[in-house]
């Protein structure tokens, strides 16, 4: 089952722009998370939010929490080419142990 | 340096073949999981293991197979009754106190 919805499906932006992805879910969570995947290759963890925050910050993301509207958005600054891969969120709705429910992703192309 | 070691990195399967992918980690990781990644579809869970000894099934655990006889170690066999197994098979793990996974690099599977 998939739980999160990632909007757009896919973007593209100039090196330098700032890249907004969203995330819809549907059912109460512990936790949302946001991976990064480059192509062919297996997924890094970013940034995690829990339930009770609503905003988070990592270097150049910057994660919110909106859990009224079940939805979540993670923001690139200062976007590099190196930036270029799928992003993923993935959330925790688990009681006891814990199972990550991963949406579809946003293929992110940064260009020089 | 401590990861999840995946492989092969690529394999092949005929017809009827039921064929096993590796999955070690070094992490002293309790938990670890099987994931499914198919083109627009996100990451699909196939089976999760707690602890040693235990795995349970995850949403298509259909087809598939697992073992957790050593802490370090998680295989997956895809049967032949899976009848789609061309994917991409990612494994990841988590310890106890955080809450993101890290994961392999995955094993590309095309049948033919």
């Amino acid at each position: 089952s998939q739980q999160g919805e990632e909007d757009p499906q896919a973007l593209s932006i100039q090196e330098g722009e700032n890249a907004t992805m969203n995330c819809s879910y549907k059912t109460s969570i512990n936790n949302l998370q946001w991976y990064r995947q480059n192509s062919g290759r297996g997924l890094v963890h970013l940034i995690l939010i829990r339930s009770n925050e609503r905003e988070k910050h990592s270097g150049r993301l910057r994660v919110t929490l909106d859990t009224s509207k079940k939805s979540s958005s993670l923001l690139i600054t200062a976007s590099r080419a190196a930036d270029t891969a799928s992003y993923f969120c993935a959330t925790d709705a688990s009681r006891g142990f814990q199972k990550l429910v991963f949406g579809t992703g946003t293929r992110l192309l940064v260009s020089p | 340096d401590g990861g999840i070691t995946q492989s092969p990195k690529y394999l092949f399967r005929k017809e009827g073949q039921n064929v096993t992918l590796s999955c070690e980690q070094n992490l002293n990781h309790d938990a670890m999981y099987w994931y499914r990644q198919d083109p627009g579809q996100g990451l699909r869970l196939i089976y999760y293991s707690q602890i040693v000894n235990d795995f349970q099934k995850g949403d298509i655990a259909e087809g598939y197979s697992v073992s957790r006889e050593k802490k370090e170690s998680f295989p997956l066999t895809v049967t032949s009754a899976q009848k789609n197994p061309t994917a991409f098979y990612l494994c990841a793990s988590k310890d106890r106190t955080n809450y993101g996974y890290t994961f392999g690099s995955g094993t590309r599977l095309t049948v033919v």
